[in-house]
Formats: C-alpha cells, structure tokens, sequence
C-alpha cells in the first residue's frame, strides 16, 4: 500500500527565516505529486505540481519554491519567510493516469512570527 | 475554466438523521468528481469519486454520492449520521480530457455538525 510523509509536523519561524518542508511518498512510481496551502482551516490553495523529476510548475506567483529531487520526494521551500507564509501546508501525491483521486500526507502547521 | 460550488457553509444534522452535503460544478467536458473529508489539523482523506456509468457512487464510511449530469451536481450523502461524521467536507472537479495536465478544482468545503 501507498503511504505519504510529510514532516515537519509543526514549525515556527521568525519572518525572514529560510523554510524547508518535505513530503516523501511510498509504495508507488512516477506519482504526480503537490503542494497546497490551507488557510484558516477552509480552502485549498495549489501551489505547485510536478509530473516528473525535476518538472515544478508553479500556480501562484509567491514567496515560495519547489524542488522534486527524486521521484518520490516533493520539497517546499523559501529564502525568506513572510508573515503571511503562514498556514497549514499539504503535500498530496495522485497516479499519473486515470481519474488521479489525490491522497494527502498530515500537513505541515507553519506559523511565521 | 472550471468551477466547484458548496453552498453551504455549514450543515447541521441531528444523529441518525440523513444527511446530504450540496455540490455543483461547472466543467468544458466530462467530470471526474471527487469528495474529500478533513478532520480537524489532519490532511484531507479521499472519500469517494465518479469516473462513468452508475450515477450512485458508494465510498467509505457508509458515503454515497449522486451525480446528476442535468443539474451538474454531485452531492454527497448518507442514511443515517453518526456524531463521529462531523468534519469538513470538500468537493472537488477534473476535467476527463486527456493530454496534457488537467487541473482539479476544490470547493471551498462545507462544515458537517452532527448533533447527538
């Protein structure tokens, strides 16, 4: 069975501070794989998505990249935090073919002080 | 461009009842529909979807799903509600037109209270 990690769970972060978070995603090949903010517990906000290794694109222009390094591994990141950054983030992973259901990883709760 | 409608904030339903989540879309071409539930500080767990053919799809938890291609809906329902139910609930869109990245679109979710 497939199963996808995301860590950290918690963050807190001073404003200007670098952020990494990361997803890794087992038991399947080639996922397409995304990130997605939450804010206010409500709507979903996509932020990136990735077809293949090294294949980032971007939805919304921010503060915020991307880099999959592996097939498997999904990396968000940013030079520098803004207040605004924070939010709860999901990482979800979906087969490449067929009706592509996305399965979502626990989420990452980032708040930027 | 596509679109996902949940026009209700929030629903509230006594334990026991029968409940129904509403969602309309709006796509170019044939739907794939999706439904979603969250529970508080977790990720989103997928429920259920529509692909073709029967219009009633069952999913987990005792979930089912209408799909009335006339109304372009898709509204989420169950016989009888339990208080462990209550949760937020998404619906989600892909257009089933192959080549290339299609795009889902979420709802912007709906509140579901059970009440014991």
């Amino acid at each position: 069975s497939q199963t996808i990690h995301q860590w950290p769970a918690t963050l807190v972060q001073p404003v200007g501070s670098p952020l990494s978070l990361e997803c890794t995603v087992e038991g399947t090949s080639n996922p397409n794989l995304y990130w997605y903010r939450q804010a206010a517990g409500r709507g979903l906000q996509l932020l990136f998505y990735s077809v293949g290794i090294g294949q980032i694109s971007s939805e919304v222009p921010q503060n915020l990249s991307a880099s999959r390094p592996q097939d498997r591994q999904f990396i968000l990141s940013s030079k520098k935090l803004l207040l605004s950054d924070s939010g709860f983030y999901l990482c979800a992973w979906s087969r490449e073919q067929g009706a592509r259901e996305q399965y979502f990883g626990p989420g990452t709760r980032l708040t930027v002080t | 461009a596509q679109s996902v409608a949940q026009p209700e904030d929030q629903v509230n339903v006594a334990e026991g009842n029968p409940l129904t989540v509403k969602c309309t879309y709006s796509v170019s071409g044939n739907p794939y529909l999706f439904w979603y539930v969250q529970y508080p500080n977790r990720g989103l767990q997928f429920l259920l979807k529509y692909i073709t053919g029967d219009n009633l799809v069952k999913g987990s938890y005792g979930f089912e799903a209408e799909f009335n291609k006339s109304q372009t809906s898709f509204h989420l329902k169950k016989p009888s509600a339990l208080v462990s139910d209550s949760a937020l609930y998404f619906c989600a869109v892909r257009d089933m037109r192959s080549g290339g990245y299609q795009k889902v679109t979420f709802g912007t979710g709906t509140k579901l209270q059970v009440i014991p």
